[in-house]
């Protein structure tokens, strides 16, 4: 059972180009997590989807960020018109069960350099 | 003021040490978490926790509710346990919205 997996795990974008990040849950996991930690700075959370539905953004900046966890396949941070404050560290985690103390499991990351 | 705060932010510790890292909380939480991230790598999940005490291998971590404390004990230290680690929690929000710590950069040398 393989476990979250992100790819592309290093990312190089130039200022105005999309960026986009996939996150596969582990097999069996419905709740997908991202996250976001800038340089220097703690994690923080962005966006909690279940399949075909975002349950919680309440972290996600308010303009060019959007994510989706379609029925098929794999979720989606999608960054429009990126600028140099997006370069980051994007961390993606799953779990199975819905419920407030349910253990999450992350993947390796996803590292946006901005160019 | 932080709603989660680590002490301390650098601990650097010889092999065999005992290590103790400490966070303390401000809000109301649900559950606690202890993670690991490696330099340039994932982070794993070491602990959840919401009362008590867990151990595994040579991880152990406790909480106070009362306090709004935590620890995460190391015992005999490798370096192979060099890492950053970092303490999150739930409070109020949906669950995956967690709050997380600065962390604790831990160097443990031969």
């Amino acid at each position: 059972n393989a476990g979250v997996m992100q790819n592309p795990r290093h990312l190089v974008r130039r200022r105005g180009q999309e960026a986009r990040l996939r996150c596969s849950p582990m097999k069996g996991h419905s709740h997908v997590y991202w996250y976001r930690q800038l340089p220097e700075e703690g994690l923080k959370f962005m966006v909690y989807l279940q399949k075909e539905n975002i349950i919680d953004e309440s972290g996600m900046p308010k303009e060019r960020f959007s994510a989706e966890f379609p029925k098929e396949g794999p979720s989606i941070l999608r960054i429009q018109q990126v600028v140099r404050g997006d370069s980051a560290a994007y961390f993606c985690a799953s779990s199975p069960l819905r419920g407030r103390n349910t253990e999450a499991f992350f993947g390796q990351g996803t590292r946006l350099t901005v160019v | 003021k932080n709603e989660v705060e680590q002490s301390p932010q650098n601990l650097t510790a010889q092999e065999g040490e005992f290590i103790t890292i400490n966070c303390s909380y401000s809000v109301g939480i649900s559950a606690l978490h202890w993670l690991q991230q490696h330099p340039g790598g994932g982070i794993v999940s070491l602990f959840m926790l919401s009362s008590g005490k867990k151990k595994h291998g040579r991880l152990i971590a406790t909480i106070n509710i009362q306090e709004k404390h935590s620890s995460l004990h190391i015992t005999a230290s490798h370096p192979r346990d060099s890492a950053v680690y970092i303490c999150a929690v739930s409070s109020g929000g949906s669950q995956g919205n967690l709050i997380f710590g600065k962390g604790t950069k831990l160097s443990v040398k031969p």
